[in-house]
């Protein structure tokens, strides 16, 4: 049973701060991960994914990935309001069994 | 278009009644996947296609769901005879071809389904 477990939070930042978003996995094999950002009542929007371990930086944003500790975080520096929403985990075994393995997300509120 | 079209947007039905939900996805695209969320609940795949083909349908929750894709492209869901418990938004990605590594799935908008 594959699964990907986030804390639900609500995780509250105040503006300008650093977010730090976790998450773990219980499959092995997993080889590639995502962070998807989902607003209330819209479709998840992909911000970043990382396959190797270490730190990937995009902007604002980092994705760290641990394999040996099965664990990917997502990091957002100076955090603003537009950054509040449910972030969500997703892993991909890859080798044809491609469907993703989500979290249910953590939600994230950027504190004016 | 730009991104993955879904279609409706929103469906409103009776139980026991069958419907259809209809994914279009960025062109190009030969991976297709269905996706449902229901309230309070994470994203649940369902399906996957790889062109036409089909390689895991591990996730359709019953002998109630069924998906297919013609021509590389277009994917429609259909469950049939329609319960309470399928209430949901049934979200289709598309991504430029299986194989895991560094093919993220981009997400259409979602069609909410009710079902009365």
């Amino acid at each position: 049973q594959k699964e990907v477990e986030q804390n639900s939070g609500p995780l509250s930042v105040p503006e300008g701060a650093i977010a730090s978003l976790n998450c773990t996995y219980s499959d092995r094999g997993s080889q590639s991960f995502f962070w998807y950002r989902q607003y209330s009542g819209k479709s998840p929007e992909l911000i970043m994914f990382i396959y190797s371990n270490g730190d990937k930086e995009d902007g604002r944003f980092t994705a760290q990935l641990n394999k040996a500790s099965q664990y990917v975080s997502l990091l957002i520096r100076d955090s603003q309001p537009s950054d509040s929403a449910t972030y969500l985990c997703a892993v991909n075994l890859g080798g044809g069994a491609d469907g993703l393995t989500f979290g249910k997300g953590t939600h994230l509120i950027i504190q004016p | 278009g730009a991104g993955v079209s879904q279609s409706p947007s929103n469906k409103v039905t009776e139980k026991g009644k069958d419907v259809e939900l209809r994914c279009d996805p960025i062109s190009g695209h030969t991976a297709l996947y269905w996706y449902r969320q229901s309230l309070g609940q994470g994203l649940e795949f369902l399906i996957y296609f790889q062109g036409n083909s089909a390689p895991d349908k591990s996730g359709l929750p019953s002998d109630r769901f069924s998906a297919e894709r013609t021509g590389g492209s277009v994917s429609t869901l259909t469950i049939q005879r329609t319960q309470q418990e399928d209430s949901a938004v049934y979200l289709c990605a598309s991504s430029l071809s299986t194989g895991g590594f560094n093919q993220p799935q981009h997400f259409g908008d979602g069609t909410r389904l009710s079902i009365l």
